[in-house]
C-alpha cells in the first residue's frame, strides 16, 4: 500500500509570496493533519480535515490555511511568507479523527523563504 | 512554559546499551501518550502508543508513563546502529490535538 505523499519535496520562495502544499493520504484514510515542524519549536499541530471539514485548528495565524477534497487529498497555503514560516511541513494520514495509532507521516515539504 | 518538555540530545551511545528517554509535561489532562522515531529526511513513524498509566513493550521497546509526576519514558534495550534517528514524544488529552516535545537526537556507535 503506497504512503502518504507530499509535493513538493522542496521549496524556495521570497517573503511576500504565497505557497500551496499538497498531501495524498494512504487509501482508505479520511482524516489529514499538517504540521510544522522547526528546530527550535519542535512539531507544531497546524489543523485537521475529516470529510472535507476542518475539525481543529491550531494556534496559527490566518495566513494559514487548508482544504480536503472530496478524495480526502489535501492542500494548505501559507499567504504573505514571512523568514519564519521557513520549516518542514509534514503531513498526517489517519483512518478517521482521534485515531492516532493509524496515522502515518509523509516525508514532509522543506519550505525555505528568503 | 511549554505544555511537553524533551531534552534535545544529543545522546550517543555504543550498540547494545540500554537507552533512555524521557519527556515531562504540565498538563494533568494527558492521558494519550505516543513516541514516535524520525529518520533524517523523512517523516516520523509511530514506535508506541498508550494509553493512561503503565507499562507496554513491544520487542526491544518499553513506553512507561508515569501520571503522578508527569513524566514519560521509553527504554531501548540492545540498541543497534539503525535506531540512531530523533525519537519525538507526543501527547493528548482528548485526541483532539497531540502536543510533541522537540525531540532527542539518538546515535548508536558500532
Amino acid at each position: 500500500k503506497a504512503g502518504v505523499t507530499q509535493t513538493p519535496r522542496y521549496l524556495i520562495k521570497t517573503r511576500g509570496q504565497q505557497v500551496t502544499l499538497s498531501c495524498s493520504p494512504i487509501s482508505g484514510h479520511r482524516s489529514v493533519s499538517w504540521y510544522q515542524q522547526t528546530p527550535g519549536q519542535g512539531l507544531q499541530f497546524l489543523f485537521e480535515y475529516f470529510s472535507e471539514t476542518q475539525r481543529n485548528k491550531g494556534n496559527f495565524p490566518g495566513r494559514f490555511s487548508g482544504r480536503q477534497f472530496s478524495n480526502s487529498r489535501s492542500e494548505m497555503n501559507v499567504s504573505t511568507l514571512e523568514l519564519g514560516d521557513s520549516a518542514l511541513y509534514l503531513c498526517a494520514s489517519s483512518l478517521a479523527p482521534g485515531s492516532q495509532e493509524t496515522q502515518y507521516f509523509g516525508p514532509g515539504t522543506r519550505l525555505l523563504v528568503l | 512554559q511549554k505544555e511537553v518538555e524533551q531534552d534535545p540530545g544529543p545522546l550517543s551511545v555504543p550498540e547494545g546499551a540500554i537507552v533512555s528517554l524521557n519527556c515531562t509535561y504540565s498538563n494533568s489532562a494527558f492521558q494519550y501518550f505516543m513516541w514516535y522515531r524520525q529518520y533524517s529526511r523523512k517523516g516520523p513513524e509511530l514506535l508506541m502508543y498508550t494509553y493512561s498509566s503503565g507499562n507496554k513493550e513491544d520487542g526491544r521497546f518499553t513506553a512507561q508513563v508515569d501520571k503522578s509526576s508527569k513524566y514519560i519514558s521509553l527504554f531501548i534495550r540492545d540498541s543497534q546502529p539503525s535506531d540512531s534517528a530523533t525519537y519525538l514524544c507526543a501527547m493528548s488529552g482528548r485526541k483532539d490535538q497531540f502536543y510533541f516535545g522537540t525531540g532527542t537526537s539518538l546515535t548508536v556507535i558500532p
